[in-house]
């Protein structure tokens, strides 16, 4: 079954970029999507496929891909975008598969 | 607004089974397939199927195919996650979202199996 890896951690500093990386081979030929979920509460679905981010997303949110990689970059990191993310995709026999997840601390 | 609204928490034995609840409101209930997603407590997310409540199609995950049954009522724009021969492992909450993207997530319904 296909397999994403995503960075256990990440750090940013108030106000400044993160980039959050999730590879596997089934994003060769599927987009990703990217959840976020914060301590006790379900996941958020912040980004999806080619450029897509849902209502009500902060547009500091953006997301991008190319060749075995999706990427999540949040530009001007907030307090509030502390929290756990998930990459997702599908592969060719109609599975899905969740990222091992990232945790973002804002320092 | 689009709800999703799922059955309240569980507490099972080993070897039984349970039905989980996904009740959709706010949107049309055929349009948009439902995800089943598990986390263990302190772990990632877990991906276990999908129902297309305007069809016949589902897909489970390979570890769990034997074990879940995914199904529905349009009639109570309802769809259902049955996991069975439970085990101390699958203690979890238990999460439905809509759509192929997961756009909207239900509130989670704690699973807790223990003799």
């Amino acid at each position: 079954s296909s397999e994403l890896t995503q960075d256990p951690a990440v750090s940013v500093a108030l106000g400044q970029t993160a980039r959050i990386t999730c590879q596997g081979d089934s994003l060769r030929s599927y987009y990703a999507a990217w959840y976020q979920q914060r301590p006790g509460q379900a996941p958020v679905l912040v980004f999806y496929g080619k450029d897509n981010r849902p209502s009500g997303i902060p547009d500091r949110f953006s997301g991008s891909g190319s060749d075995n990689t999706a990427s999540l970059t949040i530009t001007g990191a907030q307090a509030e975008d502390e929290a756990d993310y998930y990459c997702n995709s599908r592969d060719g026999n109609g599975h899905y598969v969740f990222g091992t997840g990232t945790k973002v601390t804002v320092l | 607004q689009v709800q999703l609204l799922q059955s309240g928490s569980e507490m099972k034995k080993p070897g039984a089974s349970v039905k989980v609840s996904c009740k959709a409101l706010g949107y049309s209930f055929t349009g948009y397939y439902i995800h089943w997603v598990r986390q263990v407590p302190g772990q990632g997310l877990e991906w276990m199927g999908i129902i297309n409540p305007g069809g016949q199609a589902t897909v489970v995950a390979p570890k769990l195919q034997d074990r879940v049954s995914l199904t529905k009522d349009v009639s109570t724009s309802t769809v259902y996650m049955e996991l069975t021969n439970l085990a101390s492992e699958d203690t979890a909450v238990y999460y439905c979202a809509r759509g192929q993207w997961g756009d909207s997530w239900g509130q989670g319904t704690l699973v807790t199996v223990s003799s």
